[in-house]
């Protein structure tokens, strides 16, 4: 067990609907990232908050935004749902921000989305 | 651009036998490299990483990973495989001292391990 939650573990929802994945990073950790894992594309990173504010920015489009709150949690929404969409999205966190760190990034166990 | 390459989509092993899971990578200046492990139906679980220091780093499991800067490789390897370590590895990497601090995977290499 990493410390890593994720809810929901799974989620079916319609096309063009609209869902949000919840994440609690391990205790301690500041920084939170999303990653989506698909077949065709792998693992792709998505966004990083550090303490509460937006870090990086990798290819999340337009259609998902994250935010971090003040107690630390995360949420990743995901609107105008498409079938492409359908995917394992992952939350991570580490320590700090890890920019010129080599502390670990740990993983939760996903969220899987299925859009029909 | 910071990239990673898996060159085997798959590696297959009897159990007993080493094994080596191969990974290069590229990045501007110094890198971080890290392996990671996924289990069926499960998330990453972190192995090793190697940050700086001696070239041969040792993980969880029985698991090892040799950095080799001339060649930017960093394959992971186990003397004796087991049928349990038959899952999905991903090797990653981070620029030291890059301007962001997450990782950059690789497409994975499926390692299957036969009794």
């Amino acid at each position: 067990d990493s410390g890593v939650t994720q809810t929901p573990k799974h989620l079916i929802t319609a096309t063009g609907q609209r869902v949000t994945l919840r994440c609690s990073p391990r205790s301690g950790d500041l920084s939170v990232y999303w990653y989506q894992q698909s077949l065709d594309q792998g693992l792709q990173f998505l966004i990083q908050y550090y303490n509460g504010e937006e870090r990086a920015k990798g290819n999340i489009l337009e259609r998902f935004s994250a935010q971090q709150f003040p107690d630390l949690h995360s949420e990743l929404n995901l609107s105008s749902l498409e079938l492409g969409d359908s995917a394992l999205y992952f939350c991570a966190s580490s320590v700090v921000d890890s920019v010129s760190s080599g502390n670990t990034i740990y993983f939760g166990e996903g969220s899987w989305l299925t859009v029909v | 651009a910071q990239s990673v390459a898996q060159p085997e989509d798959q590696v297959n092993v009897a159990e007993g036998n080493p094994l080596t899971v191969k990974c290069t990578y590229s990045v501007s200046g110094n890198p971080y490299l890290f392996w990671y492990v996924q289990y069926p139906n499960r998330g990453l679980q972190f192995l090793l990483k190697y940050i700086t220091g001696d070239n041969l780093v040792k993980g969880s499991y029985g698991f090892e990973a040799e950095f080799n800067k001339s060649q930017t490789s960093f394959h992971l390897k186990k003397p004796s495989a087991l049928v349990s370590d038959s899952a999905l590895y991903f090797c990653a990497v981070r620029e030291a001292g890059g301007s962001q601090g997450n990782l950059i995977f690789g497409k994975g290499t499926k390692l299957s391990v036969k009794p």
